[in-house]
């Protein structure tokens, strides 16, 4: 199994620019979550879906906008990017029941210009 | 509004020494707890989860406890090795509905000298 993975590693942007993150689990995970990154900041929920077709906003989902079309993928979009949308970007996914372990993928490292 | 507070933000230990991170967190309605493991320019690993009915669970050389009514979890790390190097992540879960929601501390970064 290949766990939880991200698509792209790397990305740079302009202001203004749109993009979208790929984020796949095949771990048949019913709950899957959105984070940005920041230095001494921790992590900090984007948005998160409980199933297929059903998103729901975190703590900061201001600027960006997701889909679940399908349960294996969750679909982050930046519209019109900026630069304090730099940060790192992981998806992780989980079971809905306990003890709901959270997987993370290997992060989206994005720069704003 | 759960927050979650890591103190130190960076430590370093010689090879060898037991230590121990701490985690603390202002909402005891906590459904569960969860140290991860975090290497320069990767992801999380988790290393350990606590159940908010457990006191502790241990992996190998790891062992983690929860206090909920202290608010408070620590990770103890015995007989450490340059390999521990990494920043130490906890994370507490909440429950409100269907939602599921982790809040992060911001992390202690542990350097083991050789």
């Amino acid at each position: 199994n290949a766990g939880v993975t991200q698509t792209p590693k790397f990305r740079v942007l302009k202001t203004g620019q749109s993009m979208t993150l790929l984020c796949a689990q095949d771990m048949n995970h019913e709950y899957m979550y959105w984070y940005r990154q920041d230095p001494g900041m921790g992590l900090r929920l984007i948005h998160y879906s409980v199933g297929e077709g059903t998103t729901a906003k975190g703590e900061v989902p201001d600027g960006y906008n997701v889909s679940r079309l399908k349960k294996q993928n969750f679909l982050l979009g930046l519209e019109s990017a900026a630069p304090s949308q730099t940060s790192v970007y992981f998806c992780a996914s989980s079971y809905p029941l306990a003890p709901s372990e959270q997987y993370f993928g290997p992060g989206t490292r994005l720069t704003v210009t | 509004k759960q927050e979650v507070t890591q103190i130190p933000a960076a430590l370093s230990v010689p090879e060898g020494e037991n230590l121990v991170l701490n985690c603390s967190f202002t909402d005891s309605a906590i459904y569960n707890l969860q140290w991860f493991r975090q290497d320069p320019g990767k992801g999380l690993t988790s290393l350990l989860l606590i159940q908010s009915s457990q006191r502790e669970q241990t992996s190998g050389r790891l062992n983690a406890s929860l206090d909920k009514s202290s608010g408070r979890s620590t990770l103890y790390i015995a007989a450490s090795q340059p390999g521990d190097s990494a920043t130490y992540l906890c994370a507490g879960k909440t429950v409100s509905g269907s939602a599921r929601q982790l809040t992060f501390g911001s992390g202690t970064q542990l350097t083991v000298l050789p």
